[in-house]
């Protein structure tokens, strides 16, 4: 199975931070790399596909970069409903795989 | 809009057998693939099954022989049958679509169901 290992694991950060999320493929995926956001009692929310495309309806504010193995996320300018933990997934491979997550919390 | 709505959880022992259900409505079910994904409490996602459009199935390590995921296109509908259940497999069970023309992304979830194990 492909691991994927995000980093940090969480952080803090005021609104109007930039804020950088990283994760990493343990074998090249390409692009096949999808970002999520998740909140408590809530349904996970495409926010990357393909490593950089973002659905329409996602804040210009995230973009994603990367392939290969490495990739990142960032929000340009962390909002107050940006606080969230955040996913990366490989769709490279069966089984999919997500990273551990990366909790964001409120400074 | 793409609705999807799992229903079917609840506590059980272990060892006992669960089917979850999720009701799609809003796009074309049977050109889809479908999958489940779960979360364990203060955990992360974990894929726990999928199916593709043509009815091909796949399965992780941890679930393959216990969990049977299928579909029934006529009536939108996905299900999965948990059979021999363990503490572990206690969280909250999600239903997503995937997209292919966004690299098989899970593009729509549904609002999650809880399963409980526990004597």
């Amino acid at each position: 199975d492909i691991q994927m290992t995000q980093s940090p694991s969480s952080l803090s950060a005021y609104v109007g931070d930039r804020v950088i999320i990283t994760c990493r493929a343990s074998q090249s995926i390409t692009t096949y790399l999808n970002w999520y956001q998740h909140k408590p009692g809530r349904s996970p929310r495409l926010l990357v596909y393909g490593a950089s495309s973002l659905p329409t309806e996602v804040p210009s504010r995230f973009s994603g970069s990367g392939s290969g193995t490495d990739f990142t996320l960032t929000i340009s300018s962390l909002q107050p409903e940006d606080f969230a933990t955040y996913y990366c997934q490989q769709s490279y491979d069966t089984p999919p795989t997500f990273g551990q997550g990366t909790k964001v919390e409120m400074k | 809009e793409v609705q999807l709505v799992e229903s079917g959880g609840g506590l059980v022992q272990p060892g006992g057998s669960l089917r979850l259900s999720c009701a799609a409505s809003g796009f074309t079910f049977s050109s889809y693939d479908m999958h489940w994904v779960r979360q364990a409490i203060g955990k992360g996602l974990e894929w726990v099954s999928g199916i593709s459009y043509a009815g091909d199935t796949y399965y992780p390590v941890s679930v393959k022989g216990r969990f049977t995921i299928s579909r029934e296109n006529a009536k939108n509908s996905l299900y999965l049958q948990m059979n021999s259940l363990r503490d572990g497999d206690t969280g909250v069970y999600f239903c997503a679509r995937v997209e292919s023309g966004r690299y098989e992304a899970f593009d729509y979830w549904g609002q999650g169901i809880l399963v409980t194990v526990s004597s």
